[in-house]
């Protein structure tokens, strides 16, 4: 299994301004995920972060928008940048443990942007 | 591509009743599938998953769930719910390949259990 934190667990920023969220896993694990999950909505992979390796984007998510970094193999962040009302969303961290076929999420982000 | 349908955005029953929640999936190659349970302000835990062997699934807390390939469905289920069951199910698939495969997630059932 894999234990996942993330910080902050909600914040409330205004317009125009960026947050960054941050992933702490307990294990090393290669690929590392990022999901919104919108008001009333189903989960949705935003881009997936390799370590060493520029993250790769789901359509209609991009770098600017959503800058990730992976500096190792415990670690990540997501950037929303430059927020509107519409960012309003939960933000989840998302690792896979090998050879598990199963996801594991950390407890979300809950954005609410002014 | 794949695709999972949760007809039922909310479902209310009493405590201790038995209780259905409906999953669908369409894909064009074979699956892996999982329930995924949300607990207020918390993450997403995995309450069962099926890999392949036996089509039906169980948790530890009571709830199981068939996989009816004929159908393309994955139904969760429990006998006698109780009020700690309340909670947010998503229902996923993934293809059923080695490695990482990209999990699709349905829109949610939310489940309260009335006292």
């Amino acid at each position: 299994s894999a234990v996942i934190s993330q910080k902050p667990s909600r914040d409330i920023c205004q317009r125009g301004t960026s947050l960054t969220i941050q992933c702490q896993v307990d294990s090393q694990v290669t690929m590392m995920f990022w999901y919104r999950q919108q008001p009333g909505q189903s989960l949705t992979l935003i881009a997936t972060a390799n370590q060493g390796s520029e993250a790769t984007y789901e359509s209609g998510f991009v770098i600017d928008k959503f800058p990730i970094s992976r500096p190792n193999l415990t670690f990540s962040t997501l950037t929303v940048s430059n927020m509107s009302p519409e960012d309003s969303s939960i933000y989840l961290c998302s690792v896979e443990v090998p050879g598990t076929s199963e996801a594991f999420f950390g407890q979300g982000t809950r954005l609410t942007v002014v | 591509a794949q695709s999972v349908t949760q007809l039922d955005s909310q479902v209310p029953v009493f405590e201790e009743a038995p209780v259905e929640l409906r999953c669908n999936y369409s894909s064009s190659v074979s699956v892996y599938l999982f329930w995924y349970v949300q607990y207020p302000n918390q993450g997403l835990q995995l309450l069962l998953k099926y890999l392949s062997g036996s089509t039906l699934v169980e948790s530890i807390n009571g709830f199981e769930a068939e996989f009816n390939k004929s159908q393309t469905s994955f139904h969760l289920r429990k006998p006698s719910v109780h009020i700690s069951d309340t909670a947010e199910y998503f229902c996923a698939v993934s293809p059923a390949r080695g490695g990482y495969q990209k999990v699709t997630f349905g829109t949610g059932t939310k489940l309260q259990v009335i006292p």
